[in-house]
């Protein structure tokens, strides 16, 4: 099985910052790398597939990068309204592992 | 407006079976573009992949989980279901059944989940 590691599991910031987070595969996954963002209560939206592109709807501030085994999710300035978990996904071979998630929250 | 729904019960006792469904508005599930699949999330925890099915039948399922799972899909319902048999405190999960396609680019097993339900919370417990 194809192990997703994410850093870091959980992030402060303040609106207005550029945000980072790094999600490793432990073994090359090509480009199928996929990246959700979920609120409390609710389930995982897609934000960007294919690892860099961006979902319908999703706005140009998050965008990701990448390729084999290391990648990236950047918001190029935080909205209060991204606030969330954010987790990765690989969809290159089943069982299509999870990152464990980072929270990211409001300093 | 593609919609995903799962029912099914609430509770369920150890070692028995959890069954749930997932109901599909809006598109076919025989649609040849889409996988159709299982993803779970324990209390405070991660998401895990249990499992995707295409209309024809065709199945991937998480190792961990294969010899207990069973996903089956009903065309003429729109719906498609997930079976866990002998489970226990640690299948207690919120359960999302979600859409898989390939976006435009190939391999639909490859691709991301673009839809997803909004989940149903599975107590195992006496």
């Amino acid at each position: 099985d194809i192990q997703m590691t994410q850093s870091p599991s959980s992030l402060s910031a303040s609106v207005g910052d550029r945000v980072t987070i790094t999600c490793r595969a432990s073994q090359s996954i090509s480009s199928y790398l996929n990246w959700y963002q979920q609120k409390p209560g609710k389930a995982p939206k897609l934000l960007i597939y294919a690892t860099s592109s961006l979902q319908n709807g999703v706005p140009s501030r998050f965008s990701g990068s990448g390729s084999g085994t290391d990648f990236t999710l950047t918001i190029s300035s935080l909205q209060p309204e991204d606030f969330a978990t954010y987790s990765c996904q690989q969809s290159y071979r089943t069982p299509h592992s999870f990152g464990q998630g980072t929270k990211l929250e409001i300093k | 407006q593609l919609q995903l729904q799962e029912s099914g019960p609430g509770l369920v006792k150890p070692s028995e079976t959890l069954s749930l469904t997932c109901t599909v508005s809006g598109d076919s599930i025989s649609s040849s573009s889409y996988y159709w699949g299982w993803i779970r999330q324990p209390p405070g925890k991660g998401l895990e992949w249990i499992g995707t099915i295409y209309y024809s039948g065709s199945t991937y399922y998480n190792p961990s989980l294969k010899s207990r799972v069973t996903i089956s899909v009903d065309t003429s319902k729109n719906q498609f279901s997930l079976k866990l048999s002998s489970v226990t405190a640690a299948d207690t999960a919120v359960y999302y059944c979600a859409r898989q396609g390939s976006m435009g680019r190939g391999v639909i097993i490859r691709g991301p989940y673009d839809y997803w339900g909004q989940g149903t919370l599975v107590t195992v417990s006496s």
